[in-house]
């Protein structure tokens, strides 16, 4: 069993829409994170949490939230989707004993606002 | 500019090639370097830590100049199986979370 899991894999939804990306991983990590990948932009940092109900903005976190309710989930909402944010969506755990760590991704959501 | 800027590729070799990327970095503060593989629609793995003395890791080498900021990875001997976007990973480290994926150098090995 994969140790990131990201559900859903897939989602096509209209502008306006809200929308919860659900992060779950059962690598016992502290620090989780979301990302968003376009092409030719790199991963792009939306929020991060180091420990429950801890959050962090990240470098695009506009339009965006999250919510950290327990270690093993972290979930990424679009309140009002609109087209711009279509994407791919990832999310990663680290654990917590160093400066930097290995990031551990999920496999990725594939989101398309129409 | 972008912090952490790469050339995008692609890279096509042959098999058994020699390849390497490079990979420049913009802030000095910058703490720490990695070069993380993802493989196509794939999540991104990390392939490495880069130091300042270099460091192998079989096929595998990675550089770090801190004087003129920037990162590399050599592969030698290129296999099929390389084939791949390879990313450029630097942690600035200071004051928080500061982290920068570069946009990646995808390679295509062919046989």
């Amino acid at each position: 069993d994969a140790d990131v899991t990201q559900t859903p894999r897939n989602r096509i939804t209209k502008t306006g829409k809200r929308i919860m990306l659900e992060c779950s991983q059962t690598k016992g990590h502290d620090r989780m994170y979301w990302y968003r990948q376009d092409p030719g932009l790199g991963l792009r940092l939306i929020y991060y949490s180091f420990d429950v109900k801890d959050i962090n903005k990240g470098e695009i976190s506009d339009g965006y939230s999250v919510s950290r309710q327990a270690q093993a989930k972290f979930s990424l909402s679009l309140e009002s989707a609109i087209p711009n944010q279509t994407a791919l969506y990832f999310c990663a755990t680290s654990d917590a004993s160093g400066n930097y760590n290995e990031q551990f991704f999920g496999p990725g959501t594939r989101l398309t606002v129409l | 500019r972008k912090e952490v800027e790469q050339d995008p590729g692609p890279f096509n070799v042959p098999e058994g090639a020699t390849v390497a990327f490079n990979c420049t970095y913009s802030n000095s503060a910058s703490q720490s370097f990695f070069w993380y593989r993802q493989d196509c629609r794939k999540e991104p793995k990390l392939l490495m830590s880069v130091y300042s003395s270099g460091n192998e890791d079989g096929r595998f080498t990675a550089q770090l100049n801190r004087a003129s900021q920037y990162i590399s990875l050599l592969i030698r001997d290129s296999k099929l199986s390389d084939s791949a976007t390879y990313l450029c990973v630097v942690n600035r480290g200071t004051g928080g979370f500061k982290t920068i994926f570069g946009a990646g150098t995808r390679l295509f090995v062919k046989a």
